[in-house]
């Protein structure tokens, strides 16, 4: 059965620090992959998605990037971070051409920026 | 563009029924999915309508009228733990399940 991994659970850092957040999923090939924001008391904002290794589509300008370097590995990213990019992040998966086949998220990473 | 509206807060009795309205405008659209969220936890899958109808599953059913651009999740005979967050998310891409959420209905259901 695939499984979904993503960590640290929570995270406080100061302004002006790098993020690093790591997914990586288990039982699947050639999934897509996702990353969702979601603020407090809000939606969720996708962000960025990936059909393949080294392909990543961005939806929303930030100040954040993503990087799939393998093929079950997605990987958020911040050179210095804002008060803004607090929040609940989320990575998800489906399985690439299902169309409804939607994966599982991932438990979650509250990124708390002080 | 895409918009998606939902009822931002309903309140219903345990064991009544409840109706979670969602009406959606995206640019495109391959099926519509529903998923559950308790506070502080990630979502979880209810269901997933391509063609238009009605998918029964247990207590939780699930509408869907692509050419009204609207859906809707039906709770039977709620419970407590049926208090969460109801998310309405349409896939808007053509395969690539690239969904994209509303804002979400917090569900309170009372004794």
């Amino acid at each position: 059965s695939q499984t979904i991994h993503q960590w640290p659970a929570t995270l406080v850092q100061p302004v002006g620090s790098p993020l690093s957040l790591e997914c990586t999923v288990e039982g699947t090939s050639n999934p897509n992959l996702y990353w969702y924001r979601q603020a407090a008391g809000r939606g969720l904002q996708l962000l960025f998605y990936s059909v393949g290794i080294g392909q990543i589509s961005s939806e929303v300008p930030q100040n954040l990037s993503a990087s799939r370097p393998q093929d079950r590995q997605f990987i958020l990213s911040s050179k210095k971070l804002l008060l803004s990019d607090s929040g609940f992040y989320l990575c998800a998966w489906s399985v690439h051409g299902g169309a409804g086949v939607f994966g599982t998220f991932g438990s979650g990473t509250r990124l708390t920026v002080v | 563009g895409q918009n998606i509206d939902q009822p931002t807060e309903m309140t219903a009795t345990e064991g009544a029924i409840v109706q979670i309205n969602c009406t959606y405008q995206t640019s495109g659209f391959n099926g519509l999915f529903w998923y559950q969220q308790h506070a502080g936890e990630a979502p979880t899958f209810l269901s997933y309508n391509v063609l238009d109808g009605l998918e029964e599953k247990g207590r939780f059913s699930s509408f869907l009228s692509r050419s009204k651009g609207y859906s809707y999740l039906l709770l039977k005979e709620l419970q407590m733990k049926d208090s969460a967050s109801y998310l309405c998310a349409p896939d808007t891409s053509g395969g690539y399940n690239k969904l994209i959420f509303g804002a979400g209905t917090r569900l309170a259901v009372h004794p």
